[in-house]
């Protein structure tokens, strides 16, 4: 079965560096989603990108946040300026109807800022 | 605002024992309601999704129950396995408006030998 998969799986940054998550959605699917889990809390929505455009953000997605889909299989989740309160879990998802289908997460990159 | 609440927040049971989780929501207007298993340190998989006029659905020993009036759903979970041992989070999609879905801050269940 197709699946989501996210690179890296473990990323440790020091505050105030750039980070970039990657993620390769399934192929036949059109909307594209990122999570973040802080640990022992709920996921929390970001930012979903349709049609090459963020359809919805959320708070947590200022603007030291960024996304792209630079070459039409990567999804890529950027940080500016990470703090450290960014450290969290971060899960790609994909869609291929929007909310009509089920949320097919990747197994996440676990950010870490020190 | 939309909020969706899950009890019990932990669970232990023995291995082959029967379980059942809640999820109370007041996400409106309601479009569906969809179980997600999350074993540590992965992502979330889809068990079953509940639309508006469905009551029950199985999804081998998971089974959802869903009452739209009183705007809560169970899942329960049949001869309990090791496997088992996860969280399940309760995600309520609205209709119109935000497309994004509510989650649940899940149940965390440890299924004891």
């Amino acid at each position: 079965e197709p699946e989501v998969t996210q690179t890296p799986s473990h990323q440790v940054t020091q505050m105030g560096q750039e980070v970039i998550l990657r993620c390769v959605p399934i192929s036949n699917h059109l909307y594209f989603y990122w999570y973040r889990q802080i640990l022992g809390q709920k996921v929390e929505f970001l930012v979903s990108f349709y049609n090459n455009e963020i359809s919805e953000k959320s708070e947590i997605f200022d603007d030291q946040f960024s996304v792209e889909r630079p070459d039409g299989s990567n999804f890529t989740l950027k940080i500016r300026s990470t703090k450290l309160e960014d450290s969290a879990m971060y899960f790609c998802a994909s869609t291929r109807e929007g909310m009509n289908s089920p949320l097919h997460f990747g197994n996440g990159t676990r950010l870490t800022v020190t | 605002k939309n909020q969706v609440e899950q009890s019990p927040q932990s669970l232990i049971i023995l291995e082959g024992k029967n379980c059942t989780l809640q999820c109370n929501y007041t996400v409106s207007p309601f479009s569906n309601l969809r179980w997600y298993k999350q074993d540590t340190g992965r992502g979330p998989v889809s068990l079953t999704i509940m639309t508006f006029s469905e009551n029950t659905k199985s999804n081998g020993r998971y089974t959802a129950t869903l009452d739209a009036d009183t705007k809560q759903s169970s899942l329960h979970i049949t001869a309990s396995q090791l496997s088992d041992s996860a969280s399940y989070i309760c995600v309520v999609s609205a209709t119109g408006g935000s497309y994004i879905p509510t989650f649940g801050r899940g149940t965390s269940l440890i299924v004891h030998p």
